[in-house]
C-alpha cells in the first residue's frame, strides 16, 4: 500500500525558533495536505497544495509541494507555545480523490 | 455553521459486543470518510461514502466492519463482535465535493475491555 515517510518523528525546540518537517512518498500525489492535531481532537487543516512547485503560506506557516510530486515540507517560523501538537502530512491521488494517505506525524514540543 | 459532529466521544465495549459510531457531516456536505487512528500513528483510511452509496471501502477490514450513509440521518460505522485490537480513535470527515478539503470531527475513542 501507499507509504508516507514523515520526519522528524518528534522535535523539541525553544520558543522563537523556526521548525521544518517533511514528507516523502514512494508514489506521486496530486494534492498534499498538512494538518495539526491537538490531544483528544480531530485533525485541523492548515495548508492544502494542489500544484507541483506550489509554495503556500498561512500566517507563520509555509508549505511547498515538491517538484517531483513525491514530497512536501512544512515550515513554522518564530514558534510559540500554542504550536505544540502533532503535525500530519497527507497525500491524495487524482483517481482516488476521496481517500487521503497520512504520515505518522511529527510531535512538536515548544519550550517557553 | 456547525462542524462535523461525532458521537459518542468515548465508547467502552466488552469483547464480543457491537459498537456503533455516528457521524453527522457539515451542513451541505454529502461526502463522508471514516479513518482509524492507533496511538502514536497517523490516520488510516477506512471507507468513503456518498449518500446511500459506498464509493471506496478499500481500507475496511473484510469482516465485522460495515458503514452506511443513509438518505436521512448520520453516517454509521458499525463494528460487530469487537476485539481488543479494535480499540482506537475513529474519525469521520466530510466534504462538499470529492476534490475539496475534508473537515474532521472530534473523533470517537473506542475502548474494548
Amino acid at each position: 500500500g501507499q507509504q508516507l515517510n514523515q520526519s522528524p518523528q518528534s522535535m523539541f525546540i525553544q520558543e522563537g525558533e523556526d521548525v521544518s518537517m517533511n514528507c516523502t512518498s514512494s508514489s506521486i500525489f496530486n494534492t498534499w495536505l498538512w494538518y495539526k492535531q491537538d490531544p483528544g481532537e480531530g485533525p485541523v487543516l492548515l495548508i492544502a497544495l494542489y500544484k507541483a512547485g506550489e509554495l503556500t503560506s498561512n500566517g507563520r506557516l509555509t508549505a511547498q509541494f515538491g517538484i517531483t510530486r513525491k514530497d512536501s515540507f512544512l515550515n513554522i517560523s518564530a514558534s510559540i507555545p500554542s504550536d505544540v501538537g502533532i503535525y500530519f502530512c497527507a497525500g491524495r491521488h487524482g483517481t482516488n480523490a476521496g481517500k487521503s494517505t497520512f504520515g505518522d506525524g511529527t510531535t512538536l514540543t515548544v519550550k517557553p | 455553521n456547525a462542524g462535523v459532529m461525532q458521537n459518542p466521544r468515548h465508547l467502552v465495549r466488552r469483547r464480543g459486543q457491537e459498537a456503533r459510531l455516528r457521524c453527522s457531516p457539515m451542513k451541505g456536505h454529502s461526502h463522508v470518510y471514516w479513518y482509524r487512528q492507533l496511538p502514536e500513528e497517523g490516520l488510516k483510511f477506512m471507507v468513503y461514502l456518498q449518500k446511500e452509496n459506498i464509493i471506496d471501502e478499500s481500507g475496511m477490514p473484510k469482516e465485522r466492519f460495515s458503514a452506511e450513509f443513509p438518505k436521512e440521518g448520520p453516517s454509521i460505522l458499525r463494528i460487530q463482535q469487537v476485539v481488543r485490537g479494535d480499540s482506537a480513535a475513529y474519525f469521520c470527515a466530510s466534504s462538499p465535493l470529492e476534490i475539496y478539503e475534508q473537515y474532521f470531527g472530534p473523533g470517537t475513542r473506542l475502548t474494548v475491555t
